[in-house]
């Protein structure tokens, strides 16, 4: 079963507006990963975290790994249409790398 | 680096044929992941190699399933017989030890 529980499982927003989506989980996590997924595509790399309590921003986009180990956050500030897709959390378990089911965020211009 | 490749994009096949998909990792990245993608079950994590040896295939669904490593630059999954509950996107991703890099997947239809 999903060991990451992501949320929310979709948005939808006007142009413009900043989003925010997390993860939690009930295992400790080496690292956390963001994704993003457009129709068609594999996921791609957003930002990596790497250390508990680590805010990292790329553009627009920035998340930061909970002190505790279990939770992570990304917020995009100033939504744009391409903007849309699904954002994924991923995180090591020991070697092996698992995924959150997903935010599908669409934005209205 | 050209990325991850996968072989081929689209695949379609009868019930019960063998189909084999393809993987050419990243030039150096010692890991290399097999995820199955369906709207049902998200993103599952079938296997995962670490210097093309098998580490966990937990999440291999069922003996039908196989993955092979031979070399350093090339994986294959392969599923047979297939059954047209495999139709999904199958992704192959490769990563030197922290974040993984995808490829484009290949999607699967069994008929």
């Amino acid at each position: 079963g999903q060991q990451l529980n992501q949320s929310p499982q979709s948005m939808f927003i006007q142009e413009g507006e900043d989003v925010s989506m997390n993860c939690t989980s009930s295992s400790i996590f080496n690292t956390w990963l963001w994704y993003k997924q457009e129709p068609g595509e594999g996921p791609v790399l957003l930002i990596a975290l790497y250390k508990a309590g680590e805010l990292t921003s790329n553009g627009r986009l920035t998340a930061q790994f909970g002190i505790t180990r279990k939770d992570s956050f990304l917020n995009i500030s100033a939504s744009i249409p391409s903007d849309v897709g699904i954002y994924f959390c991923a995180g090591h378990l020991g070697n092996k790398l698992v995924f959150g089911a997903g935010t599908i965020l669409r934005v209205k211009s | 680096d050209a990325g991850v490749i996968q072989s081929p994009r689209h695949e379609v096949t009868e019930m019960g044929q063998e189909v084999t998909l393809r993987c050419k990792p990243i030039s150096g990245h010692d890991y290399l992941f097999w995820y199955r993608q369906t709207m049902m079950r998200g993103l599952e994590l079938l296997i995962y190699f670490n210097n093309n040896v098998p580490i966990d295939d937990s999440g291999m669904p069922e003996d039908r399933f196989s993955a092979k490593m031979p070399n350093a630059s090339f994986s294959t999954l392969k599923i047979q017989p297939s059954e047209p509950r495999d139709s999904a996107v199958y992704f192959c991703a490769s990563s030197p030890g922290l974040a993984a890099f995808f490829g484009q997947g290949t999607r699967l239809t069994v008929v």
